[in-house]
């Protein structure tokens, strides 16, 4: 069965440093996501993106953080200078459908657990 | 900001017992998702729900949307060890954001054998 894959699965980095999250979503998949999740906190929302161009981001979105599709294949998050509080499990998700389809069935990926110190 | 409750926050039960476990708001969606998430892991998709009054069973498990768009429950009949998780929710708002899905704190359930 197709899935989203993560790499890796946890990242250790000093604050300050540059990150990238990799993702590889559904083959057929058009809609990609990132959320995150600090430890015992909810499932946020980060930011969507279809056809090479974000198409919502949440407040969480500030200018550290960016997004790219650099091939046919991955999806990646990148933080420019992490802080502290961006250590948390970041999941990306792809869906086939968004817009305004109701079965807009997003399906996520094993995650990656950032941890900055 | 749209809220999606989840109720009750824990549930430890035995095996074989029944339960439901809820998921309120004030907003209406257009959708909503049930996800069951393990420690460590990414949420997996279980069901979506979009017509108002909806009723999907999946095994044992039994989900259902409000007549509003504004609720869900997710029903197990005799539940077993391995239904053991963290039960989340997840809506897209209805007349709001195409893309994003909001999600409930979830309810942890243990179920001992």
């Amino acid at each position: 069965e197709p899935e989203v894959t993560q790499t890796p699965s946890h990242q250790v980095t000093q604050m300050g440093q540059e990150v990238i999250l990799r993702c590889v979503p559904i083959s057929n998949h058009l809609y990609f996501y990132w959320y995150r999740q600090i430890l015992g906190q909810k499932v946020e929302f980060l930011v969507s993106f279809y056809n090479n161009e974000i198409s919502e981001k949440s407040e969480i979105f500030d200018d550290q953080f960016s997004v790219e599709r650099p091939d046919g294949s991955n999806f990646t998050l990148k933080i420019r200078s992490t802080k502290l509080e961006d250590s948390a499990m970041y999941f990306c998700a792809s869906s086939e459908a968004g817009g305004t389809t109701a079965y807009n069935e997003q399906f996520f990926g094993p995650g990656t657990r950032l941890t900055v110190l | 900001t749209q809220l999606l409750e989840q109720s009750p926050q824990f549930l430890s039960i035995q095996e074989g017992e029944n339960l439901t476990v809820y998921c309120n708001s004030s907003s209406v969606f257009s959708s909503l998702q049930w996800y069951r998430q393990e420690p460590g892991e990414g949420p997996v998709l279980l069901v979506t729900v979009v017509t108002g009054g909806e009723v999907k069973k999946l095994k044992r498990l039994t989900f259902q949307f409000g007549d509003a768009r504004k609720d869900s429950s997710l029903h197990i009949t005799a539940a077993q060890p391995g239904d053991t998780g963290l039960y989340l929710c997840a809506g897209r708002n209805s007349g709001g954001s195409n893309y994003k899905l909001t999600f409930g704190k979830g309810t942890l359930l243990t179920v001992n054998p």
